[in-house]
């Protein structure tokens, strides 16, 4: 069975970091694609990055571009998601997801709030 | 950026309707769009993918279709289990964008 599970979130305040982590298992990590995908409350899905199988490609929604960085450690199963200068608007449920869009993680809220 | 644009925003319909949502990206996707359902407090799921092609498990009364530009969901026979919000997703190019979704309540 496939499993997603986020942690790290938590309040933060604005001009703060945080690093999201995401376990896997169930299926072959290192093959796979691994994405964070946020929804502030209320609102639609945004994108925010993914890392390619080899991790040697990384991708950004401008709104994020500079402040996070995904990486992530095949020996652990594990993809990240280092956040810095964390803004209001940053405020969110954080969703992991494996390539394909199938498989969702439960999602790990951030609350940037002073 | 390619902008995806759902609609309608919101709909009402009854056990048993069909509805059609639709969804226009800003620039060609070629079949590069997926549907995703999500119910409150829970993490999307996984609908539809390259247009047409329903995921594993999920009924096929839910048709998508379209090219282009231009997609709609359907959905047959609503069930109580299908009021929801539906996002289109394209997944041509980054950055991977979503509609603002269309949230299907009871009449």
């Amino acid at each position: 069975e496939v499993q997603l599970l986020e942690s790290g979130g938590g309040l933060v305040q604005p001009g703060g970091s945080l690093r999201l982590s995401c376990a896997a298992s169930g299926f072959p990590f290192s093959s796979s694609t691994m994405s964070w995908i946020r929804q502030a409350a209320g609102k639609g899905l945004e994108w925010v990055s993914t890392v390619s199988e080899t991790g040697d490609t990384t991708y950004y929604a401008d709104s994020v571009k500079g402040r996070f960085t995904i990486s992530r450690d095949d020996s652990k199963n594990t993809v990240f998601l280092g956040m810095s200068s964390l803004r209001t608007e940053d405020t969110a449920v954080y969703y992991c997801v494996r390539g394909g869009w199938v498989h969702w993680g439960q999602g790990t809220l951030v609350t940037v709030s002073s | 950026d390619i902008q995806m644009t759902q609609s309608p925003s919101s709909l009402s319909a009854s056990v048993g309707d069909r509805v059609t949502i639709t969804c226009r990206a800003s620039q060609d996707i070629n079949n590069y769009l997926a549907w995703f359902q999500q119910k409150p407090g829970k993490a999307p799921k996984s609908l539809m993918f390259e247009t047409s092609k329903l995921q594993s498990g999920v009924p096929s009364k839910f048709n998508g279709s379209g090219s282009g530009t231009d997609f709609t969901l359907t959905i047959n026979c609503l069930q109580p289990e299908d009021f929801a919000t539906y996002y289109c997703q394209q997944y041509i190019t980054y950055p991977r964008t979503f509609g603002q979704g269309t949230k299907v309540e009871i009449k």
